[in-house]
């Protein structure tokens, strides 16, 4: 079956970096991609890699290996709004997005 | 720019009532997808359409069904609400329809309880 695992919760002091993990067993692979739901609102837009290596995106990074079928999303000079859960999602060969079950990341003063 | 608008945002619902969420965007996206987020699993895809006039099943399509008459509208109908559909549902649209290898974009969400 077609498995994402992500840690259920992180916890994280403001101003420090957060690493958030995500691994995949997926049919076939078209792309990963992360993105941010504060709580209550909808999801929105992070990233998509598709190749291999890291894309930065201002305080947001993400990294993926397709051989190893993993990524992380990397959150430096943390904020207190940062607070969110982070969803990675992997568009499988037949071009359908499978979800993790997304990860509660808590920011701490 | 409204982007997608869902209605209702909260719902309570009698089990076996039939009930219509509705969804729009304005984005002229010719994907969009309903999905249901409940506690400590992933979002699931209930059902989703390419294009005007053609519909398809996602992972948890029993007991839903939508239509897709034009481009910006998308309703998701539950012909006989039971207390397993009490979820959050998010209406979804993405320029690509590829499958969705473009990013999605989402309403805010309909809580629905059924009792």
């Amino acid at each position: 079956g077609q498995n994402i695992d992500q840690p259920t919760e992180m916890t994280a002091t403001e101003g420090a970096i957060v690493q958030i993990n995500c691994t995949y067993q997926t049919s076939g692979f078209n792309g990963l991609f992360w993105y941010q739901q504060h709580a209550g609102e909808a999801p929105t837009f992070l990233s998509y890699n598709v190749l291999d290596g890291l894309e930065e995106k201002g305080r947001f990074s993400s990294f993926l290996s397709r051989s190893k079928g993993y990524s992380y999303l990397l959150l430096k000079e943390l904020q207190m709004k940062d607070s969110a859960s982070y969803l990675c999602a992997v568009l499988d060969s037949n071009y359908q997005l499978i979800w993790g079950a997304g990860t509660k990341l808590i920011i701490k003063p | 720019i409204a982007g997608i608008t869902q209605a209702p945002t909260s719902q309570i619902l009698a089990a076996g009532r039939r009930m219509t969420l509705r969804c729009t965007q304005d984005m002229r996206h010719n994907a969009m997808y309903w999905y249901r987020q409940d506690l400590g699993l992933g979002l699931r895809l209930i059902h989703y359409s390419n294009t005007a006039g053609t519909t398809g099943k996602g992972e948890v399509p029993d007991g839903y069904s939508v239509s897709r008459a034009n481009t910006d509208d998308f309703p998701l109908t539950l012909a006989s609400a039971v207390p397993s559909q009490t979820s959050v549902y998010f209406c979804a649209s993405s320029d690509s329809s590829s499958g969705g290898a473009g990013e999605l974009f989402f309403g805010e969400g309909s809580r629905l309880t059924v009792l």
